[in-house]
């Protein structure tokens, strides 16, 4: 069974930066898998972030692209996100994500709460 | 890139069937047949219902099913349930852009 689990502060101040892991379990990072990051701001919807696949590709999020690095750490099989000049308009729910390809994600972590706030 | 447009809302009774819309354009929905649907229930993480348009993983019932035409996926969910009340997303291939989310729907059993 598949199972990713967030971890990181769940405060930042205004224009710090975010930095997020996520541990994988029943599977290895290093397969032919992609690793994202999906977003929910307080009673809204969906954002994606973007994601590293295991050829080591990475592909972002236009909006979010100027801010964002995703990256893994085969040696722990994790992955993480930084989020760079955060402000309040990033507090949200912060969820990693697996996808087997097809632009479908089968497996979502918990999610963290993260707020943005001095 | 723009969200996909759902319906705020939608509604059923028991035993009814309630159908959801995701309307996007060419540069996605219109062009890959990688519709996703997620349903999200209050306080959980989203669970995937739907992938490429109209497939089902392992363990989803077959009460929900998905279609495209054009710019518009459909999600359509037969013979409502109660555990059925929950926020569902489409999602789609953006071009290089990787993905695009709808805005969500909130489903309502009656």
């Amino acid at each position: 069974q598949v199972q990713l689990q967030e971890s990181g502060p769940g405060l930042v101040k205004p224009s710090g930066t975010l930095s997020l892991s996520c541990a994988v379990s029943g599977d290895s990072i290093s397969r032919g898998n992609c690793w994202g990051w999906v977003r929910q701001p307080p009673g809204q919807g969906l954002e994606w972030i973007g994601d590293v696949c295991h050829t080591g590709t990475t592909t972002y999020n236009p909006s979010l692209m100027s801010r964002v690095t995703i990256s893994v750490d085969r040696s722990k099989n994790q992955f993480s996100l930084t989020l760079s000049s955060m402000t309040a308009a990033d507090t949200a729910i912060y969820y990693c994500a697996r996808s087997p390809g097809w632009y479908r994600i089968d497996y979502w972590g918990q999610g963290t709460q993260v707020t943005v706030s001095s | 890139q723009p969200a996909l447009t759902q319906p705020p809302s939608a509604s059923g009774s028991p035993g009814q069937s309630v159908t959801i819309s995701c309307t996007g354009t060419s540069s996605d929905v219109g062009t890959y047949n990688l519709v996703s649907w997620y349903q999200q229930h209050p306080g959980g993480a989203p669970k995937l219902l739907i992938s490429e348009v109209n497939k089902r993983p392992s363990g989803v019932p077959d009460r929900f099913s998905g279609s495209k035409s054009g710019n518009t996926a459909s999600l359509t969910v037969s013979g409502l349930q109660a555990e059925d009340e929950a926020d569902y997303y489409c999602s789609s291939k953006a071009g290089s852009n990787g993905y695009v989310f709808g805005t969500g729907t909130t489903v309502t059993v009656l």
